[in-house]
Order: structure tokens, then sequence, then C-alpha cells
């Protein structure tokens, strides 16, 4: 199994601006991933977070408003940019490997 | 367009009683996988299925998978208030595509 940690746990921003949320494993995994949630709702994949290279994103996200990094295989980052009320979710990363994901607890965004 | 269904979306129920969550898929995935999350939390795994007709216990919860890989069911026995919870099933394909989720509520 993976432990996942993320930080911050939740963050209140003004419009306008950007916040990065980092994701740190305790070990090694092949794949992580970002995902958007609205409490009491089901999880979207915003991207895939490849190691060494772009981040493979799902239709209705782009890299402008949501640069991810992956500079190893234990830790990752995605920036929401340019953030809007519309913005305000809850984002949770995941690693793991092909036939199992493990998840952090989530970051809480708010958009002011 | 959400390619697993899943139902009922609410569903509150008396200690003691038992219910059941239902998962359509309109496609095959590799495997099938059921989460169930708590407030504040990410998803945490609870099975895995693969295998058209499987059928996997955890304690009180029972896990079935149809013999199409398209259909997937988890019914809970003698439901708890610790089961309260999101439950979500979600089609594994090296990434998960996610139903829905069912707000599962056990009143004491």
């Amino acid at each position: 199994s993976a432990v996942i940690s993320q930080k911050p746990s939740r963050d209140i921003c003004q419009r306008g601006t950007s916040l990065t949320i980092q994701c740190q494993v305790d070990s090694q995994v092949t794949m992580m991933f970002w995902y958007r949630q609205q409490p009491g709702q089901s999880l979207t994949l915003i991207a895939t977070a490849n190691q060494g290279s772009e981040a493979t994103y799902e239709s209705g996200f782009v890299i402008d408003k949501f640069p991810i990094s992956r500079p190893n295989l234990t830790f990752s980052t995605l920036t929401v940019s340019n953030m809007s009320p519309e913005d305000s979710s809850i984002y949770l990363c995941s690693g793991g490997g092909q036939s199992e994901q493990y998840f952090g607890p989530g970051t809480r965004l708010t958009v002011t | 367009t959400q390619l697993l269904e899943q139902s009922p979306q609410f569903l509150s129920i008396q200690e003691g009683e038992n219910l059941t969550v239902y998962c359509n898929s309109s496609s095959v995935f590799s495997s099938l996988q059921w989460y169930r999350q708590e407030p504040g939390e990410g998803p945490v795994l609870l099975v895995t299925v693969v295998t058209g007709g499987e059928v996997k216990k955890l304690k009180r919860l029972t896990f079935q998978f149809g013999d199409a890989r398209k259909d997937s069911s988890l019914h809970i026995t003698a439901a708890q208030p610790g089961d309260t919870g999101l439950y979500l099933c979600a089609g594994n394909d090296y990434k998960l595509s996610f139903g829905a989720g069912t707000t599962v509520t056990v009143r004491a």
C-alpha cells in the first residue's frame, strides 16, 4: 500500500490568483493522478501526472489552467491558475500501480 | 457522459437493516472497483472484481460482478452506523472512471 499526503489541506483564495497543491507519496508509484470533487459528489479525473514529461489531460481540462509537475516517482504538484469561484472544489491526488490506487485526503479550495 | 451509473443516489436506513447499491457500466473495463469515502478523506478501496460472475465477501459486505462484466452490486448485511459514507464504483483501465456515487446513511 501507499500513504498519500497533500498540502495544503484547505485554502481560501482570491479570484485571479493561483494555488499550487502538493502531493507526496511515501513510496515510489508508477502512476499518479489528479481529480476534482464537489462535496458529496463523485470524482472527475483532471489529468494523469507523467514522470519527466507533460501531463495527459482529460477532456475539459487544459494545461494552461491546471499545470502539473511530476519530477519523480513520489511527488507531484497541481496548480490551479487564474482562479474563479467556479474552481472552488476538493482536489485529490492518487498514486499507485495499474490495479490499485491510493488517495490523498484532498485539498479543499474556496475561491472568493 | 457518465460511463458508470449508480443507484440509488441516496440511501438512509436503520441500523441492522440490509442495503444494496448497484453499478451499471456502458463499457467493459479491465476491472471494476468499489470505494468508500468518508467526509474529509480520500476514497478507500474496498474490493476489485475482475472475472464475470465473481462474488467477493468482506465481512458484512458482499460484492457481485455480472457475467457480462458490466454490472456490479454491493450488499451490506446488518448495516452499522460505521458503514455511513459515500460508496463509489469505478471502472479501471489504468485510470479510474467513477460512478456518481451513493450516499449511505445508517441511523443508530
